[in-house]
């Protein structure tokens, strides 16, 4: 069975700077897939970018990015240039299973 | 090219009545999954189907809850004599193929509150 700890209930981080979200994972699975989703004030779940677990490199969306640590089962969102847009609940996933969010301010 | 859809987006049931959530994948996805957010919590997955198959349920509560996806029509998640603490956002989703690599893309959920 896949599990996903997300150990950072809430973060906070002055607008336009940098913040990283932690989340590890396990999983028995030889070949899978890491999600970041972002749910804002809407509730609607958006994709935020998605880590093939085969590939080395770190995923890159604009000012989105991962660190990607297999050996370690670690796959950080890091959030470069923060926006009050970026104030949501982001969740980690590993295939289908959800961690349990970690809600992120924006400090103006 | 429509997303996924769920209806309805609210629904009020008393205890002991029966909600029906209905869930159409996007356009070319044979597969569905549901979950459910209570207030303030993450997302827990229930269930995962296919066309007329349940490939995993196990995070399906034991009892008063079932799901379908019918060859025809859309996915039903069907909660029998509903009780106040399933009040909740029961989101569903699709994806192409196997769960494993594919994203799966999420409904704007059903919320559901049990008085």
């Amino acid at each position: 069975a896949q599990t996903v700890t997300q150990s950072q209930p809430e973060m906070s981080v002055q607008e336009a700077e940098t913040v990283t979200l932690s989340c590890t994972y396990d999983t028995s699975e030889s070949d899978y897939y890491l999600f970041w989703y972002k749910q804002p004030p809407s509730r609607q779940m958006i994709l935020v970018i998605r880590q093939e677990a085969y590939k080395q490199q770190n995923a890159t969306e604009n000012r989105f990015s991962v660190n990607f640590q297999k050996a370690a089962k670690s796959f950080s969102l890091k959030i470069s240039d923060s926006q009050l847009g970026d104030a949501a609940m982001y969740f980690c996933a590993c295939g289908i299973i959800f961690g349990k969010g970690t809600r992120l301010h924006i400090l103006p | 090219n429509a997303g996924v859809m769920q209806n309805p987006r609210h629904l009020v049931r008393r205890r002991g009545q029966e909600a029906r959530l209905r869930c159409s994948p996007m356009k070319g996805h044979s597969h569905v999954y549901w979950y459910r957010q209570l207030p303030e919590e993450g997302l827990k997955f229930m269930v995962y189907l296919q066309k007329e198959n349940i490939i995993d349920e196990s995070g399906m509560p034991k009892e008063r809850f079932s799901a379908e996806f019918p060859k025809e029509g859309p996915s039903i998640l069907r909660i029998q004599q509903v009780v106040r603490g399933d009040s909740a956002a029961y989101f569903c989703a699709s994806s192409p193929s196997s769960s494993s690599g594919n994203t799966i893309y999420f409904g704007e959920g059903s919320w559901l509150t049990v008085v």
